[in-house]
């Protein structure tokens, strides 16, 4: 079956600006999440939904980060006011959850490479 | 808070074995997770282990010792297609979001 899909796969765009980002996860997994992945580091957690509900926003930076995901299954990341610092990868994944000897595996998009000039 | 330490970088040749070791503190542990991510990749699912003790998928396996938060991942056979980053990840339970380790980049040499 198909996977993650996020679109775009690259976005420039000039500071101040606002950008959104789209993910598409497997079709049934109820848990969806973003992370961030600078250069040589590891993803770094942004927000998890549970259905259409935000279960965990506390790893959005700040303020002009946000994120729905209205009807339980594609989500948009939405930033406001970009600055060079938001460069990065932006990784989806989404989870149905199993605990059975895989804990919560996750399957990641192949991502949104964001570039703030 | 919550940190994770791994080698920044491994080098081995083919056939041979390399253990990639993972140390963690963290509150609400409840297991650890190993993912693979191949240079302009996305990160794939490789091992969990929830409980101590060593657990075998094939050519890779993964161990786990909660007392000491510690554990590491082996890989046996290497062959080039290996040369990526590995990254160990705790997760609280159920649902709970991934926190990620800095890595480790892994070259497989002829």
């Amino acid at each position: 079956g198909a996977g993650v899909s996020q679109t775009p796969s690259n976005k420039v765009t000039e500071k101040g600006k606002y950008v959104e980002l789209r993910c598409d996860p497997i079709s049934g997994h109820t848990a969806l999440y973003w992370y961030r992945q600078s250069l040589g580091q590891g993803p770094e957690f942004l927000i998890y939904f549970q259905g259409t509900g935000a279960a965990d926003d506390s790893g959005l930076p700040n303020d002009r980060f946000f994120a729905v995901r209205p009807e339980g299954s594609v989500s948009t990341l939405k930033i406001q006011r970009t600055e060079r610092g938001d460069s990065a990868m932006y990784l989806c994944a989404s989870s149905q959850g199993r605990t059975s000897g895989r804990g919560n595996e996750q399957f990641f998009g192949p991502g949104t490479r964001l570039t703030v000039l | 808070g919550q940190s994770l330490e791994q080698p920044s970088e491994v080098t081995a040749v083919e056939g041979a074995i390399v253990q990639i070791n993972c140390t963690y503190q963290t509150s609400g542990f409840y297991g650890l997770s190993w993912y693979q991510q191949h240079d302009g990749g996305a990160p794939t699912f490789l091992s969990y282990n929830a409980l101590d003790g060593l657990e075998e998928t094939g050519r890779f396996s993964s161990f786990l010792s909660r007392s000491d938060s510690y554990g590491y991942l082996l890989l046996q056979e290497l062959q080039m297609k290996d040369s990526a980053s590995y990254f160990c990840a705790v997760s609280g339970r159920g649902f709970q979001k991934l926190v990620f380790g800095t890595g480790t980049r892994l070259l497989v040499s002829p």
